[in-house]
């Protein structure tokens, strides 16, 4: 369904240590999934995306992971650093219209020095 | 290139007043969207152009609502008349895959 954020989970980790961030996805039917960043007063950065046919994808510092059994998607950040604290996205495709893409609520991660 | 560029950063208007919203995408992306986001309801496609044509605009609340993309580099949101329940940041966002979309800073409206 459509994204719903009346409060926000928020993750917080340690300056150094990985960061884990999980989402569910609702429509099976979905093939291309993409994580995005928030950092405050900025519209969302694109960081990486997968598609159905992967389990995982890694990036500089990043891995997204795909389990299509239970609809999960997870963002690893590795080594994290005050720079990542933002509101993180996932967002999925897979409706009516081919080139729509819906965000999930986002979760903030915090990051403690 | 500077990236999607959005106008006005901030808008305060009253309530029946007519607001427009502008976006430049990036030059050479075919397809441009506007999103709206809130606390309450998080970032909401309104709707978007391939190669200036709308395609989907399912997600525009009501008729208050109007966008058009009269050329390539040029987008507008209209909302008319402005009611209080309008208050959000929109954003738009352009890209060459669709998917892989870049945004605009955002304008903040407030609808007192």
């Amino acid at each position: 369904g459509e994204s719903v954020g009346l409060h926000l989970p928020t993750l917080s980790v340690q300056e150094g240590d990985n960061s884990i961030i999980n989402c569910a996805y609702s429509n099976s039917a979905s093939d291309y999934f993409i994580w995005y960043k928030q950092e405050s007063g900025k519209g969302p950065q694109f960081i990486i995306d997968i598609r159905s046919n992967m389990d995982k994808r890694q990036g500089q510092r990043v891995t997204v992971l795909l389990n299509k059994t239970v609809k999960h998607l997870s963002l690893q950040i590795a080594a994290t650093q005050p720079g990542d604290s933002a509101v993180y996205f996932c967002a999925e495709n897979g409706y009516s219209s081919a080139s729509k893409i819906i965000f999930g609520s986002g979760t903030r991660l915090s990051i403690r020095p | 290139d500077a990236g999607v560029i959005q106008s006005p950063r901030h808008e305060v208007t009253e309530m029946g007043q007519e607001v427009t919203l502008r976006c430049k995408p990036i030059s050479g992306h075919d397809y441009l969207f506007w999103y709206r986001q809130t606390m309450m309801r998080g970032l909401e496609l309104l709707i978007y152009f391939n190669n200036n044509v709308p395609i989907d605009d399912s997600g525009m609340p009501e008729d208050r609502f109007s966008a058009k993309m009269p050329n390539a580099s040029f987008s507008t949101l209209k909302i008319q008349p402005s009611e209080p329940r309008d208050s959000a940041v929109y954003f738009c966002a352009s890209s060459l895959t669709a998917y892989e979309q870049y945004f605009g800073p955002g304008t903040r409206l407030t609808v007192t």
